[in-house]
């Protein structure tokens, strides 16, 4: 059975970068899709942004809220999918998910979820 | 951007009773080529990470009980739990995956009255 399980959040000063990670097990990582998602203290999910199979180019894509500011990267050969931040701001701070696309771009398996805290 | 809203914001069901949650998107979600409309269910249990429950709008997800139903069409559509258990105290949201940027409903907790 896949699992997700993200690594690398913590307390940053804003302005600062910060790394994600989202190790998966199992053999398949490189079949699918990934995206990353975030939800702010007490709020809602927010879409972060994708990134595509091999098969489709590895492109990604990503919300206004992030563009020119995060990145989503992956490496097959460890099945880790990255989100790069930088130039992070107070309004960054949440719980970060990542979570695998179905067939389409719903989301059928999710991590557990790293919390990122923008705070001077 | 699609707009997607949810009614109500929270819900307070008996065991055993019905619970419907709505949610309505600001343009339509059917994809014409397919008919298929890009539409899915979560569930968000306290302290956990979401859970897929339904999607094609009205597909259940594997190992989802069968009490989990979605339903609705183009801009409108319901999750309905047939008979309220207490392990579905959660935050329930919609998301389109009609096109980018995805986006949730604001979410509906759902608790035992």
């Amino acid at each position: 059975e896949v699992q997700l399980v993200e690594s690398g959040g913590g307390l940053v000063k804003p302005g600062r970068a910060l790394r994600l990670s989202c190790t998966a097990s199992g053999s398949t990582f490189g079949d699918y899709a990934m995206s990353w998602f975030r939800q702010a203290p007490g709020k809602g999910l927010e879409w972060i942004g994708f990134i595509t199979n091999k098969n489709y180019g590895g492109t990604t894509e990503y919300a206004a809220s992030v563009k020119g500011r995060f990145t989503i990267s992956r490496d097959d050969s460890k099945s880790i999918s990255y989100l790069q931040m930088i130039s992070l701001k107070t309004e960054d701070t949440a719980v970060y998910y990542c979570a695998k696309a179905g067939l389409r771009w719903y989301f059928d398996l999710w991590g557990r979820g790293t919390l990122v805290t923008v705070s001077s | 951007d699609i707009v997607m809203t949810q009614s109500p914001d929270a819900l307070a069901v008996s065991l055993g009773e019905r619970a419907t949650i709505n949610c309505k998107s600001s343009q339509s979600v059917l994809y014409s080529s397919n008919n298929e409309n890009y539409l899915a269910w979560y569930q968000q249990k306290p302290g956990q990470s979401p859970k897929l429950l339904i999607y094609w709008a009205s597909t259940r997800e594997s190992g989802v009980p069968d009490r989990f139903s979605g339903s609705g069409s183009g801009t409108d559509f319901t999750l309905t739990i047939s008979s309220l258990q207490a392990e579905d105290v959660a935050v329930y949201y919609c998301q389109q995956y009609y096109n980018t940027p995805y986006t949730f409903g604001q979410g509906t907790k759902l608790e035992i009255k």
